[in-house]
């Protein structure tokens, strides 16, 4: 079974562009979270979906934004970049099965956006 | 809310070894736990976790984690380290009503010696 995948695998923007991540999750699974990973503040949490709903939100502001679709597909995009948003975006999917919240979150290689 | 200290930034250790690193939690509600790998480049793997029963909980690559309840502690260790598991280790907790969202410890770079 392909894992998770994670497209691009590299970005460069500059400040004030938006940008927009893709993740394909182990087919099916139907649970997709994001996570930003920094040198300076770690692993955190953006948000997890289930079924085209977003389920758990993370501390970030509302320029980071997420979607699900019907295939369990799933985008993130952050508008008006800051340099502070540089990071390696990690995409997680998990089975869910019968909604159930607690299942083994698989990972992809990630996404290391640049901002300029 | 809860939250996640890695007590050690680095650790060195020569290569056939022991090592433990360490794990401490706070969560004023009963918590899920869990141990992930980060090789360079590379996403984010699970050695293991702990959801309920025995606190003694075993993973891959040799790995075993200890819950202690009273301590809130979640230790990783293995009895004999190689080349390979130089990479970061991640410690993580979800709160049980909080679905597939974890915190994460700051990370504990293992860097094993020949």
């Amino acid at each position: 079974k392909a894992g998770v995948t994670q497209t691009p695998r590299y970005l460069i923007k500059t400040r004030g562009q938006q940008v927009t991540l893709s993740c394909s999750p182990i087919s099916g699974h139907r649970s997709v979270s994001w996570y930003q990973q920094t040198p300076g503040q770690g692993l955190q949490f953006l948000f997890e979906y289930f079924s085209e709903t977003q389920r758990n939100k993370g501390n970030f502001p509302g320029r980071f934004s997420g979607r699900q679709f019907s295939n369990s597909r799933s985008e993130m995009n952050v508008s008006t970049l800051e340099l502070g948003d540089s990071a390696l975006y990690l995409c997680a999917s998990s089975l869910a099965t019968s909604g159930s919240y607690l299942d083994t979150q698989y990972f992809g290689p990630g996404t290391r956006l640049t901002v300029l | 809310a809860q939250s996640v200290t890695q007590l050690d930034s680095q650790v060195p250790v020569f290569e056939e070894a022991p090592v433990e690193l360490r794990c401490n939690y706070s969560s004023s509600v009963s918590v899920y736990l869990f141990w992930y790998v980060q090789y360079p480049n590379q996403g984010l793997q699970l050695l293991l976790k702990y959801l309920s029963g025995s606190t003694l909980v075993k993973g891959i690559n040799g790995f075993e984690a200890e819950f202690n309840k009273s301590q809130t502690s979640f230790h990783l260790r293995k009895p004999s380290v190689h080349i390979s598991d130089t990479a970061e280790y991640f410690c993580a907790v979800s709160e049980n009503n909080a679905g597939n969202m974890l915190t994460f410890g700051g990370g504990t770079r293992l860097m094993v010696k020949p």
